[in-house]
């Protein structure tokens, strides 16, 4: 148990609906990471906040945003969906910014759309 | 473009006998790097990370990985192969000018370790 918890682990919509999937990172962890993992386009990472702020963006698309709250959790949102962003969404933690910190993921929350 | 490349999608391996799963990475400057085992339906579990030093790199499980800096290679090795290590590994590379943290994946080998 890496200590990143994510809810919910599964998810199942419909096409052009919005989801919202929440992350607590570990204790103590200000950094949180959010991936997409697909059978195409293997792990991509999103997007990146650090103490509430955005800090990286990568592949993330205008459709889907996210947020850091007070207590550290985060969100990432998903509107209009399509077919094509069933995957698997990790959210991973780590304590800084320092780029030898490791990031800690959590289990997933597995998205199914239909 | 940073990249990092698992040239084996799929690697068999004898049980008891010694393994490899190889990274090779295309990054400016010296990265660091990691490697992570995903399990079925699990996320992603840390293994091990170069960040300085010397080569041999040991970390979970029995796994250690050797960091060659002029192949740019990053290779996961264990000595004697259990069953239980048959899962997806990946390395991951992040790039120390890279303010934002974030890693770059390589796609994956799957491992079976055959009985």
């Amino acid at each position: 148990d890496s200590g990143v918890t994510q809810t919910p682990k599964h998810l199942i919509t419909a096409t052009g609906q919005r989801v919202t999937l929440r992350c607590s990172p570990r204790s103590g962890d200000l950094s949180v990471y959010w991936y997409q993992q697909s059978l195409d386009q293997g792990l991509q990472f999103l997007i990146q906040y650090y103490n509430g702020e955005e800090r990286a963006k990568g592949n993330i698309l205008e459709r889907f945003s996210a947020q850091q709250f007070p207590d550290l959790h985060s969100e990432l949102n998903l509107s209009s969906l399509e077919l094509g962003d069933s995957a698997l969404y990790f959210c991973a933690s780590s304590i800084g910014l320092a780029g030898a910190d490791t990031q800690y993921f959590g289990p997933g929350t597995r998205l199914t759309v239909l | 473009a940073q990249s990092v490349a698992q040239p084996e999608d799929q690697v068999n391996v004898a049980e008891g006998n010694p393994l490899t799963v190889k990274c090779t990475y295309s990054v400016s400057g010296n990265p660091y790097l990691f490697w992570y085992v995903q399990y079925p339906n699990r996320g992603l579990q840390f293994l091990l990370k170069y960040i300085t030093g010397d080569n041999l790199v040991k970390g979970s499980y029995g796994f250690e990985a050797e960091f060659n800096k002029s192949q740019t290679s990053f290779h996961l090795k264990k000595p004697s192969a259990l069953v239980s290590d048959s899962a997806l590994y990946f390395c991951a590379v992040r790039p120390k000018a890279n303010t934002g943290n974030q890693f770059y994946f390589g796609t994956g080998t799957s491992l079976t370790v055959i009985p």
